[in-house]
């Protein structure tokens, strides 16, 4: 299995709070995402980063931001979280384009 | 916008007989990517496909892509109970700033195999 551990596993805030999100990968590969998965609507992309300090929009990435300061680490924040934000999050990683991208075990987060 | 449909969205099946989850997409790609997911699960990576014609097989799925037409399948023979689960397709889309693979998911197609 690919070295990619998420945390929380779990989580349940507030209205209002800002919540991170932690991705970390042991398998030094160079591109990371952040996904939700809803029902209904399989996942969704919200941000990637494509190497250290590199990184971009998804297609849900209104108010969400991210940030990836080291190869391995990639950071999801919620500034203000709603309650439309409550989700299934997955972080996944990929060395190239030719290959899959392999996905953590997810955090389930829920905001109050 | 890169549309991906799956269908169906829920397939009950039997043991022992064969079904077909199909994928389609609305733009231009030749990059398209098979997951599985058990419940509560992470997802799997099952296959896959980087050019137009291309077939792959693992056991009693296989899966193949015509990018002319946009549409993918993913055949199951002979389904067994250990099959169950959902499966997603995912598209990737054009290539920008060198930025990795920018997939876009299908809706998930829930397979339920009965004895």
């Amino acid at each position: 299995d690919a070295g990619i551990t998420q945390s929380p596993r779990h989580k349940v805030t507030e209205t209002g709070t800002p919540v991170t999100l932690r991705c970390h990968q042991t398998e030094n590969h160079r591109y990371m995402y952040w996904y939700r998965q809803d029902p209904g609507h399989g996942l969704r992309l919200i941000h990637y980063s494509y190497g250290v300090k590199d990184t971009d929009k998804g297609e849900v990435s209104d108010g969400y931001s991210v940030s990836r300061s080291k190869t391995e680490d990639f950071l999801l924040t919620l500034e203000s979280a709603t309650s439309s934000q409550t989700s299934v999050y997955f972080c996944a990683i990929s060395i190239d384009r030719t290959q899959p991208q392999h996905f953590g075990d997810g955090t389930r987060l829920s905001i109050l | 916008e890169l549309k991906v449909e799956q269908n169906p969205l829920f397939l009950s099946m039997q043991e022992g007989k064969n079904y077909t989850i199909y994928c389609n997409y609305s733009t231009t790609s030749d990059r398209l990517y098979w997951y599985r997911q058990d419940p509560g699960k992470s997802l799997e990576s099952l296959f896959v496909l980087l050019s137009n014609g291309a077939v792959k097989q693992e056991g009693r799925l296989m899966a193949s892509l015509d990018t002319k037409a946009r549409l993918s399948t993913l055949h199951i023979t002979a389904a067994v109970h250990d099959l169950s689960a959902t499966y997603f397709c995912a598209v990737d889309g054009p290539m920008i700033k060198a930025a990795g693979n920018k997939l876009t998911f299908g809706g998930g197609t829930r397979v339920l195999v009965k004895p």
